[in-house]
């Protein structure tokens, strides 16, 4: 069974700051996807990552891939409460054809 | 990006009834969908797979007999939660993805069920 551990599980920060999420496994994945997930519905696809190493910006998020593809981490510069938000990792393992999704970080951004 | 959408959005539901929960791939042909169970303040569990055409692929744990999956075209796809319990109070989450190299293809999920059981 792959596991993808996040950490932390829950982050409550004020506006302005920075914050780094990560996404840990002791198996190797093919690709990487973060999501977002609001209060009651579904997630939305924020960035998927594939070779080992990668590195990938999305406005404030800035998204890595570990060299040996077995961890990810998500850094949010300057949060906003726009950011507020359950944020899940997901990974496709080996030959695994599905995702295996991580435990989930909850952040919530005050003013 | 593509678009999934899942019907009904909320269900209350007394013990012992059956619901059904539709997901449609609404701008493209999805190949494979995907059953998830989420309660609150976790992740999501993958409870199935389904490919259009065949029986549905059951995670380890989750009754097939309870939780019947339909893929009867490659734009829907159904769970009935036959019997239902209070504990089979949860959102549930559908979504799809294309055909082509499965790594490749990106899956686009639905808004969620929230069903509750009384």
């Amino acid at each position: 069974t792959q596991l993808l551990e996040q950490s932390p599980q829950f982050l409550s920060i004020q506006e302005g700051e920075n914050l780094t999420v990560y996404c840990n496994s002791s198996s190797v994945f093919s690709s990487l996807q973060w999501y977002r997930q609001e209060p009651g519905e579904g997630p939305v696809l924020l960035v998927t990552v594939v070779t080992g190493g990668e590195v990938k910006k999305l406005k404030r998020l800035t998204f890595q891939f570990g060299d040996a593809r077995k961890d990810s981490s998500l850094h949010i510069t300057a949060a906003q409460p726009g950011d507020t938000g359950l944020y899940l990792c997901a990974g496709y393992g080996g030959t695994a054809s599905k995702l295996t999704f991580g435990t989930g970080t909850r952040l919530q951004v005050t003013l | 990006g593509a678009v999934v959408s899942q019907h009904p959005s909320r269900v209350i539901c007394k013990s012992g009834t059956s619901v059904k929960i539709e997901c449609r791939s609404l701008d493209f042909q999805a190949t494979t969908m995907f059953w998830y169970r989420q309660f609150p303040k976790q992740s999501l569990m993958l409870m199935a797979t389904s490919n259009e055409g065949s029986k549905a692929t059951y995670e380890q744990g989750v009754e097939k007999d309870k939780f019947l999956i339909n893929h009867a075209s490659l734009t829907l796809s159904t769970l009935t939660v036959t019997s239902a319990h209070p504990e089979d109070s949860s959102f549930y989450i559908c979504s799809a993805r294309a055909g082509g190299l499965w790594y490749q293809e990106t899956q686009y999920f639905g808004p969620g069920t929230r069903l509750l059981v009384l």
